[in-house]
């Protein structure tokens, strides 16, 4: 069974400050995604990740996946209060097809003032 | 951008009714599209996925007779909440995957509150 862990659950930053969201899945999966959550909303698409070393940038978020240590990260630098949010990692659970996605439970973060 | 619709947003019903919510893909056929459920505070779980043309498959737990889903063509499905009770009060959100660019397109959600 595809598991989906991420850390840290919570995050509280000070602007400016950077970190990093880490997201571990269980077995091999085709494609890694990151969300983004507001409150009472639905699911932004942040990256899709599709192979082994990708890495991609938006702004002061990027993502990047290692496939054979199962692990992506989702580095922040130098935080604003517009990234408070949930952030999301997400992995398909079927091999050969898109979209079954297996969710981790979601980092919350709140940047500080 | 390729979008994803969803009616109605919010909706409460009382207990013992059925709710129908539909979700479209507005500008690129799915003949596969997926419902979520998101509980308070809490991750999404993936449901069922829809199949144009065929039976909806339902993940473990997710009881089929009660989450009726119809694939009515390449840009509509549904899910319908049968005989609704208050621990179904959930957000529903539903997705469609466009294969052209790996995305996986997410709807607005509808709030379902079961009184």
């Amino acid at each position: 069974e595809l598991k989906v862990e991420q850390n840290p659950l919570f995050l509280s930053m000070q602007e400016g400050k950077n970190y990093t969201i880490y997201c571990n899945y269980s077995t091999t999966s085709d494609r890694l995604y990151w969300y983004r959550q507001d409150p009472g909303k639905s699911l932004e698409s942040l990256f899709v990740l599709l192979s082994n070393g990708a890495v991609k940038q938006e702004g002061r978020l990027m993502a990047s996946l290692d496939t054979k240590a199962r692990l992506s990260t989702l580095h922040i630098t130098a935080a604003v209060h517009d990234l408070s949010a949930t952030y999301f990692c997400a992995v398909d659970s079927v091999k050969g097809s898109q979209g079954n996605l297996i969710f981790g439970k979601g980092t919350k973060l709140s940047v500080k003032p | 951008g390729a979008v994803v619709s969803q009616h109605p947003s919010w909706v409460i019903c009382k207990s013992g009714t059925s709710v129908k919510i539909e979700c479209r893909s507005l500008d690129f056929q799915a003949t596969t599209m997926f419902w979520y459920r998101q509980f308070p505070k809490q991750s999404l779980m993936l449901m069922a996925t829809s199949n144009e043309g065929s039976k909806a498959t339902y993940e473990q737990g997710v009881e089929k007779d009660k989450f009726l889903i119809n694939h009515a063509s390449l840009t509509l499905s549904t899910l319908t909440v049968t005989s609704a009770h208050p621990e179904d009060s959930s957000f529903y959100i539903c997705s469609a995957p466009r294969v052209t660019n790996y995305e996986q397109y997410f709807g607005p959600g509808t709030r379902l509150t079961v009184t």
